[in-house]
């Protein structure tokens, strides 16, 4: 069982509002991600981070933006929720050394009303 | 661009065949592959790692097999089981610790008892 945890599991917001989805991990792994993913559709990266103070945006533009403040935190955050920010948001961590395996939180499902 | 085509959106199977499926890149030059399982509403669980310069590894029922020269990858399933109805997604890891995975969108398995 992975030590990465993510919340809200699940969220119902309206339009307009700042929301901060929460992801942890106690493995003290360097690296950490962020990918959005529709039902049924591919992972799409959005945010990476090597380590502390470092944030990197991924392959897919995003309105979001992350911190890394601390090893076992990445938050992502939403300043303006709108509808198109609906989806499944995936939370991930692995060990520097580049081959480790990847470990994934159990989401959060957002929905923007 | 680097691109990643998994056989086929979905696979049907009768228990107790081997499922096989099929993982093929291009303009890339990975030096690692990576399995990984992921049932509805959750995050993709690592299965199998393959390096470059191996061509098969084992693990209980599951086989992989990675040709760097026909740039593919199979996963096979032996002896299938509804269990392991899933979608199974292929990541290709780069030369540098600090590359992102790139994932595949995944083929979705059925296996029909």
């Amino acid at each position: 069982e992975a030590d990465i945890y993510q919340t809200p599991r699940y969220l119902v917001i309206g339009t307009g509002k700042k929301i901060t989805l929460e992801c942890s991990q106690t493995m003290g792994h360097d690296k950490m991600y962020w990918y959005q993913q529709d039902p049924g559709m591919e992972l799409h990266l959005i945010h990476y981070s090597y380590g502390v103070n470092s944030t990197e945006k991924g392959d897919l533009s995003s309105e979001s933006t992350v911190s890394r403040i601390r090893t076992e935190h990445f938050p992502l955050t939403l300043e303006s929720a709108r509808p198109s920010h609906t989806s499944q948001y995936l939370c991930a961590s692995r060990e520097s050394g580049g081959r480790n395996e990847q470990y994934f939180g159990p989401g959060t499902r957002l929905t923007v009303t | 661009s680097q691109k990643i085509e998994q056989n086929s959106e979905a696979l049907n199977i009768q228990e107790g065949k081997t499922a096989t499926l099929t993982c093929n890149y291009t303009n890339y030059s990975p030096a690692y592959l990576q399995w990984y399982r992921q049932d509805p509403g959750r995050g993709p669980v690592f299965l199998l790692l393959i390096r470059e310069n191996e061509k098969e590894k084992r693990k209980e029922r599951l086989k992989v097999t990675f040709d760097t020269t026909l740039k593919q990858s199979l996963f096979h399933i032996t002896a299938s089981q509804p269990a392991d109805s899933a979608t199974y997604l292929c990541a290709l890891g780069g030369p540098s610790g600090n590359t992102p995975l790139v994932f595949g969108k995944g083929t979705r398995l059925s296996v029909i008892a």
